[in-house]
């Protein structure tokens, strides 16, 4: 199962930050909390991932919380074409390191 | 540097038939792991290869299997197709195993569909 929890949908104007928002209440010291987003019918896109301090990329910032349970994904101008579903992910290294996708975050960003 | 790739892209069988895909990792990347994603229940994992050896399954039927190839290359076999078969297939590949090479990168999936 899942160890994430994200709101269904989210809407965002363009040109706007888009904050995701992620909990993770019962993530363990070690496991690492991975982004994943998916345009319609593609394959997942690697975002960025964090253990404990906050990360940034080209992408996007992950802020996470000082007790880890929970995580933020910035996307700091988003534009129409980051419309997609986004994927929290905490990796679970006891089960091999597989990524065990929940259902998201569907991100409409408006014009 | 090329992505994963994946062929085909898309694929029509019938019932009972059976199909191989086929997946490409990116260049130098040694661990392989294929997911289904259907709408009712997304993505799931199926297995995870690294060296030509599965590490990791899913809780997949015996239907399905897979298998690596020294150059990285991976194939995953469904025997005895089912109406239920019908989704994208998905390829991943990273680097390694061990944390900090493990970041797992997805090729654009095959789509195959079940008559």
């Amino acid at each position: 199962d899942a160890k994430t929890t994200q709101p269904p949908s989210m809407d965002c104007a363009e040109g706007r930050a888009a904050n995701l928002p992620c909990n993770h209440s019962t993530i363990s010291g070690n496991e690492y909390v991975y982004w994943y987003r998916q345009i319609h019918s593609q394959g997942p896109q690697y975002i960025i991932h964090g253990l404990k301090n906050n990360e940034t990329n080209e992408m996007a910032s992950l802020i996470i919380t000082e007790d880890r349970k929970s995580s933020t994904l910035i996307l700091p101008h988003a534009t129409l074409r980051d419309t997609a579903v986004y994927y929290c992910i905490v990796r679970v290294y006891n089960q091999g390191g597989k990524l065990i996708f929940g259902q998201g975050t569907e991100l409409s960003v408006k014009p | 540097k090329a992505g994963v790739t994946q062929t085909p892209r898309y694929l029509i069988k019938t019932r009972g038939q059976q199909v191989t895909l086929s997946c490409s990792p990116i260049s130098g990347h040694r661990s392989v792991s294929w997911y289904q994603q259907t709408p009712g229940q997304g993505l799931q994992f199926l297995f995870e290869y690294f060296s030509e050896t599965q590490r990791n399954k899913g809780n997949f039927p015996g239907r399905f299997s897979g298998r690596q190839f020294s150059n990285s290359r991976s194939e995953m076999n469904v025997s005895t197709l089912e109406l239920g078969d019908s989704a994208l297939y998905l390829c991943a590949s990273s680097l390694g195993i061990a944390k900090g090479t493990d970041t797992q990168y997805f090729g654009p999936g095959t789509r195959l569909t079940v008559l």
